[in-house]
Formats: structure tokens, sequence, C-alpha cells
């Protein structure tokens, strides 16, 4: 692995269903970030987490939970779909430790659609 | 409210210089950054300014007025690859990015 990896790659869900979305990094970065990006939207900021063991909420956290259990990995899970949830979910991840500079690496993202 | 203001789209010529504007309001702020996302790939970061003044990385520099709000992004001598999006973001006083929406820049030849 080198950089970010998400699964699935796209997915496309019955409303109602549950749905994780998986994040690994191997970069040791102690912070990691879920995002959805919309058409005509910025990308709006999910949950974060600044450590392994803390989570954050971020702009739009509704219908979304997540957990970071270790350093590399920091899974979406939508509890029960609805079609508002149709986006692009990207995660991302840096090196907080660094101070202000907060460059953050995106994984490749993952295309889900809710029916 | 924190909002980060940019145009929607924008064309240029190959070859030619482009500048992209972009001002922001943000409950403090610890720097501005520029990324860059080609259609149905992720963001890619360009650059970072946090003082006033030109930061210049070969063809593309990036300009910061603090006490403005205000940044640009300039791209010199454009290739048809660089037709992508471009994001602004500001970094807040909780140090969480906030995004714009985006510039599509569309490249003639």
């Amino acid at each position: 692995i080198a950089g970010i990896t998400q699964a699935p790659t796209s997915q496309i869900l019955a409303a109602g269903r549950r749905m994780t979305l998986r994040c690994t990094q191997d970069m040791r970065h102690n912070a990691m970030y879920w995002y959805r990006q919309d058409l005509g939207l910025g990308l709006r900021l999910i949950h974060y987490s600044n450590t392994a063991g803390t989570t954050g909420k971020g702009e739009v956290p509704d219908g979304y939970s997540v957990s970071r259990a270790n350093t590399d990995d920091f899974p979406l899970t939508l509890a029960s779909a609805v079609p508002s949830q149709t986006s692009v979910y990207f995660c991302a991840s840096s090196d907080s430790t660094s101070g202000s500079y907060n460059e953050q690496f995106f994984g490749p993202g993952t295309r889900l659609t809710v029916l | 409210g924190q909002n980060i203001d940019q145009p929607t789209e924008m064309t240029a010529t190959e070859g030619a210089i482009v500048q992209i504007n972009c001002t922001y309001q943000t409950s403090g702020f610890n720097g501005l950054f520029w990324y860059q996302q080609h259609a149905g790939e992720a963001p890619t970061f360009l650059s970072y300014n946090v003082l006033d003044g030109l930061e210049e990385k070969g063809r593309f520099s990036s300009f910061l007025s603090r006490s403005k709000g205000y940044s640009y992004l300039l791209l010199k001598e454009l290739q048809m690859k660089d037709s992508a999006s471009y994001l602004c973001a500001a970094l807040d006083s909780n140090y969480q990015l906030i995004w714009g929406a985006g510039t599509k820049l569309i490249i003639k030849p």
C-alpha cells in the first residue's frame, strides 16, 4: 500500500441498508478525515479523527458514524442509507504534528448511489 | 459564518496565463491551500500560504493577502493537462479546512 486506499470504488445501495466505507493509510498520519463532495458544492467534512481513539463531528455528521481503533484505519458507516447520501466520499489524512501546516492527502474516493 | 468564494468556471488558451481568485471569511485563519482536482480523481496539493506575498513553484504561483481575505492562484504557460478544477481552502482557528466549491478551468488549444 502506498498512501491512502478506499473501498469500494463504487457502490449502488438500496435505501435503508447499512454500509461501511473503508479507508486505510500507511503514512502513519495521526489525523484522518471523511468528506463528501457534491456537484456545485465544496468538500464538506463529515467526521474527523485527530488521533487513534478519538473522533469528532464535522459540518455534516448526521446519518454517519466513524471509529478509529488504530492509526491506519478510519471506516465510515451509514447506519440506514437515504438517497440524499448519494455522493462521492473522500477519505484524507494529514500529519498534524507538523504544526499549522496541515496538507491533507486524499484517497481515490468512493462513488455511492443510494436508490 | 465561514465562506469561501471562487469563480465557478474559467476558460483560457494553451500557452497563456490565468489567475484564479479566491476570497475567504473564516473564524480565525491559519493558512490558505490550493488543490488541483482532475475529473473523477482525488484532490492533490498545490500550494500553501500563511504569510502575505507570492509563493512561486514552477509554472504555478499562489498569492495571499491576509488583510483583504484574498488569494489567487496563477498558472503560466498553460498546458492541456492543466484542465481541472482548482479548489481553494482556508484553515480556520480549529485547524479545520473550509473548502470553496472549486473553479473548473477549461483550456482550449
